[in-house]
């Protein structure tokens, strides 16, 4: 069975770019998650989809960010425009309906420069 | 906020020694997991600790959780260099989202 998968691995843009991240999860999983890890610092919840609908997305930053999931698949998460502080390792996990257990994928490695 | 508080942050310990890590959080959660990650890698599932005095163990890692004292622990016995790896403690509430722990950054030198 094919793990959480992210696109691109890495990203090098400069400040004011948009930049679009996505995450294919699991096939069947129903709940998918964002996380972003700044260098040093802990991992950070940023949004949680259930099917299409967001869930919780207490943790997102700002307005710079927009996160969709259209028809409950994939999800993409777009920054617009990125600003230096964006930087940052971007998760996005999936789990099952029936269970808790977070499956993440590698992570996009974002540079704003 | 739920606070997850891990150390240490690095680790560099000898082959054959024996470690433990350290993860404590402010209130009261629903589960404890411990994942594991190698550079470039996903976070891999190591345990899911459920309920107070629980312990897993998987090879030469074995963790704990106190619930009472909100202080779950990874000990590593005779380490050897492919247990090299960051390690992440986490904890959830009705299943939603995860608080991390930092990361302990494990090196195991010949």
């Amino acid at each position: 069975e094919a793990g959480v998968t992210q696109f691109p691995s890495h990203s090098v843009i400069e400040k004011g770019q948009t930049v679009t991240l996505r995450c294919d999860p699991i096939s069947g999983h129903d709940n998918l998650y964002w996380y972003r890890r700044v260098m040093g610092k802990e991992i950070k919840f940023l949004l949680h989809f259930v099917k299409e609908s967001k869930q919780d997305e207490s943790g997102m930053p700002n307005n710079r960010f927009l996160a969709e999931r259209t028809g409950g698949t994939y999800s993409t998460l777009k920054v617009q425009p990125a600003e230096l502080e964006d930087s940052g390792v971007y998760f996005c996990a999936s789990s099952h309906a029936l269970t808790d257990t977070q499956y993440f994928g590698p992570g996009t490695r974002l540079t704003v420069l | 906020e739920l606070k997850v508080e891990q150390n240490p942050l690095f680790l560099s310990m000898q082959e054959g020694k024996n470690y433990t890590i350290y993860c404590n959080y402010s209130t009261t959660s629903d589960r404890l997991y411990w994942y594991r990650q190698d550079p470039g890698k996903s976070l891999e599932s190591l345990f899911v600790l459920l309920s107070n005095g629980a312990v897993k163990q998987e090879g030469r890692l074995m963790a704990s959780l106190d619930t009472k004292a909100r202080l779950s622990t990874l000990h590593i016995t005779a380490a050897v260099h492919d247990l090299s790896a960051t390690y992440f403690c986490a904890v959830s509430r009705s299943g939603n989202q995860f608080y991390f722990g930092t990361g302990t950054s494990l090196t195991v030198i010949p």
